[in-house]
């Protein structure tokens, strides 16, 4: 069965502070990992990870991947209370045709106080 | 342009009801799919239509019904549901070529009373 990990569940930090999130996996068929940031409502994607070793940069945001090892990791530098949220990592596989299968982790509840 | 959207945003529902959810995307994507997220829980793959044909569903109670009328819409209709159906629904979508990535829309917040 597949499986993604994430760690910590939660995290409480100040703004200004850098947080580092991981997420580790074990899938059948693995093609790609992604991030995505839940506020209340729907996951906003962040980054799609495909390639070892290549690191994704969007702003305070990055995130690496490494396909030998199993996981991956998500920075965010100079945090704000806006960065406040939960953050899913989840794995990619393709069953058939144009469809994609995205297995989540539980997440990490990230809390930035002022 | 990155949009999915969904209606009804909130819906409020009898046991007895019928309802559905809408879902429509106008991005040429021709993956969409179904998730079920419970509080404090993360999204649950419900269904995945593939060029408009239904190729997972995963083990989905027959109340819940989806149905792809067209490469752009997405339907799920709710019949005889339970309270501890309620959730919020998400739908998505995908390009469907190597490396594409999954799209969600803002959600519609089921309550079954």
């Amino acid at each position: 069965e597949d499986k993604v990990v994430q760690s910590p569940l939660s995290l409480v930090v100040h703004e200004g502070d850098t947080v580092t999130l991981n997420c580790s996996y074990e899938v059948t068929n693995f093609r790609s990992l992604l991030w995505y940031k839940q506020e209340k409502k729907a996951p906003t994607f962040l980054f799609m990870l495909t390639s070892s070793g290549i690191e994704k940069k969007s702003g305070r945001l990055s995130s690496i991947l490494d396909k030998k090892e199993l996981f991956s990791i998500l920075n965010i530098t100079a945090t704000q209370t806006g960065d406040s949220a939960v953050y899913l990592c989840a794995t990619l596989r393709y069953p058939s045709g144009s469809a994609r299968q995205l297995t989540f982790g539980s997440g990490t509840q990230l809390t930035v106080l002022p | 342009d990155t949009e999915v959207t969904q209606t009804p945003k909130h819906l409020v529902m009898g046991m007895t009801n019928k309802k559905s959810l809408k879902c429509e995307q106008h991005m040429g994507h021709r993956a969409m799919y179904w998730y079920k997220q419970k509080a404090k829980k993360p999204p649950e793959l419900m269904f995945v239509y593939s060029y408009e044909k239904l190729s997972i569903n995963e083990s989905v109670p027959s109340r819940f019904s989806p149905e792809c009328p067209n490469s752009s819409l997405l339907n799920l209709h709710l019949h005889a549901l339970q309270p501890e159906d309620s959730a919020l629904y998400l739908c998505a979508s995908s390009q469907g070529g190597a490396g594409n990535t999954i799209y969600f829309g803002e959600g519609s917040w089921l309550t079954v009373v």
